[in-house]
């Protein structure tokens, strides 16, 4: 069971260059997020698709853009990126309603470094 | 303030401990608890959903405080494979039905022979 996929796993970028982060499920959850994952930090949202067609800003959206492609897929891009947007990414889907209400299941993580 | 709150730890105890953390939350509105575990350089996963009556699994109990705004997580007999982030996630229902998960910095646990 393949769950959420998440490409690539790893990417270096250099100060303004742009690239776009996949992430995949194949559960039919019509919920998918995107967070960045920081030393000390923990879990900020910066995304969200409550279902397929609608997205909305997280607590940190600033540099990024996102694109929910269908109900499977939710893509995350930074057009210009900065040494700030060092992290690890991690996409998650659940489903609303059902026996795992409220359940996230996340990808592998994508460690993303900008120099 | 931030909306859910946690002692980072470390928190470092022998084999065979009783350990507690506690997480507090600033929203009311908030309506759902978990409890997740994170393993080094690993996504978080699910540990344990918290319910208002409180609820067990095996070694782990959950405990949720509606009035003081906190929930609390209790892991009885440590073994070394407990040693983890321990994410607190709090979830509010938006207009429109769409819920938003807010995590906690996480709390670190290790357990030693």
């Amino acid at each position: 069971n393949a769950g959420v996929t998440q490409t690539p796993k790893f990417q270096v970028l250099k100060t303004g260059q742009s690239m776009t982060l996949q992430c995949a499920q194949d559960m039919n959850h019509n919920s998918m997020y995107w967070y960045r994952q920081d030393p000390g930090m923990g879990l900020r949202l910066i995304y969200y698709s409550a279902s397929e067609g609608t997205t909305d800003k997280g607590e940190v959206p600033n540099g990024y853009n996102v694109s929910r492609l269908n109900k499977r897929e939710f893509s995350l891009r930074l057009e210009s990126a900065a040494p700030s947007q060092t992290s690890v990414y991690f996409c998650a889907s659940s489903e609303l309603s059902g026996e795992s209400v409220g359940e996230l299941f996340f990808g592998e993580g994508s460690r993303l470094t900008v120099l | 303030r931030k909306e859910v709150e946690q002692d980072p730890g470390p928190f470092n105890v022998p084999e065979g401990a009783t350990v507690a953390f506690n997480c507090t939350y600033s929203n009311s509105a908030s309506q759902s608890f978990f409890w997740y575990r994170q393993d080094c350089r690993k996504e978080p996963k699910l540990l344990m959903s918290v319910y208002s009556s409180g609820n067990e699994d095996g070694r782990f109990t959950a405990q949720l405080n509606r009035a003081s705004q906190y929930i609390s997580l209790l892991i009885r007999d440590s073994k070394l494979s407990d040693s983890a982030t321990y994410l607190c996630v709090v979830k509010r229902v938006m207009t429109g039905g769409s819920y938003i998960p807010t995590f906690g910095r996480g709390t670190s646990l290790i357990v030693h022979p």
